[in-house]
């Protein structure tokens, strides 16, 4: 079965520093992966997916990821936090014969000014 | 263009109450998600629809809840006798397909339903 395990359920970073969201998974298939991210009262969005193309993986809003098959990691980062990023974010893995997703426990991404 | 929504937003209901969440899809997308998002967590998958038929319905969780989309749009999440540890967001998602190629997902805002 698959699982995903997202290290810290809170980060506070400084604005202007490194975003760095862990996120290891377990899975006995080559796996697609997700970073989603929710701001308050609104809907899941995608931020970026690893679908077995390039490792290094860009998403919108200056974010990318890395797949590391040795290490079981889809670390989410970004080079320098602004405010607007504060947000819940959720990581993501599906079994690429199957639709349905499963969700890590989601990490909470405070800025500080 | 219209997304996913979602209606009620909020919904609630008392300890043994029949309740209907509706779900109206992004236009033309054939695949269709309910997932249920409790306090503090990740969202976890209910079940999914290709066009009319539910194609896995691994994550209801009992007899209770049971999912209808008779035309292949619309959908229905309906939970009977419901029950305290029923409260949670419950979220719908739609895509443009299914089947081994991945499609994004796209989130409806979600269904608040508290259970008293």
């Amino acid at each position: 079965a698959q699982s995903v395990t997202q290290l810290g359920s809170h980060v506070s970073v400084s604005e202007g520093a490194l975003v760095l969201l862990r996120c290891n998974y377990s899975s006995s298939v080559p796996p697609y992966l997700f970073w989603y991210v929710q701001y308050p009262n609104q809907g899941l969005q995608l931020l970026l997916k690893y679908t077995s193309a390039a490792t290094l993986v860009k998403g919108i809003n200056g974010f990318e990821a890395e797949f590391k098959k040795s290490e079981t990691s889809f670390h989410l980062t970004k080079p320098s936090a602004h405010m607007s990023d504060a947000a819940e974010y959720f990581c993501a893995v599906s079994d690429p014969g199957a639709q349905k997703l499963v969700f890590g426990q989601g990490t909470r991404l405070t800025i500080n000014p | 263009g219209a997304g996913v929504s979602q209606t009620p937003s909020n919904k609630v209901t008392e300890k043994g109450k029949y309740v209907e969440l509706r779900c109206d899809p992004i236009s033309g997308h054939t695949a269709l998600y309910w997932y249920r998002q409790s306090l503090g967590q990740g969202p976890e998958f209910l079940i999914y629809f290709q066009g009319t038929g539910a194609a896995d319905d691994s994550g209801l969780p009992n007899d209770r809840f049971f999912a209808v989309r008779p035309e292949g749009s619309v959908s229905t999440l309906k939970i009977q006798r419901t029950e305290r540890g029923d409260s949670a967001v419950y979220l719908c998602a739609s895509s443009s397909a299914g089947g081994r190629v991945y499609n994004e997902q796209f989130f409806g805002p979600g269904t608040r339903l508290t259970v008293l």
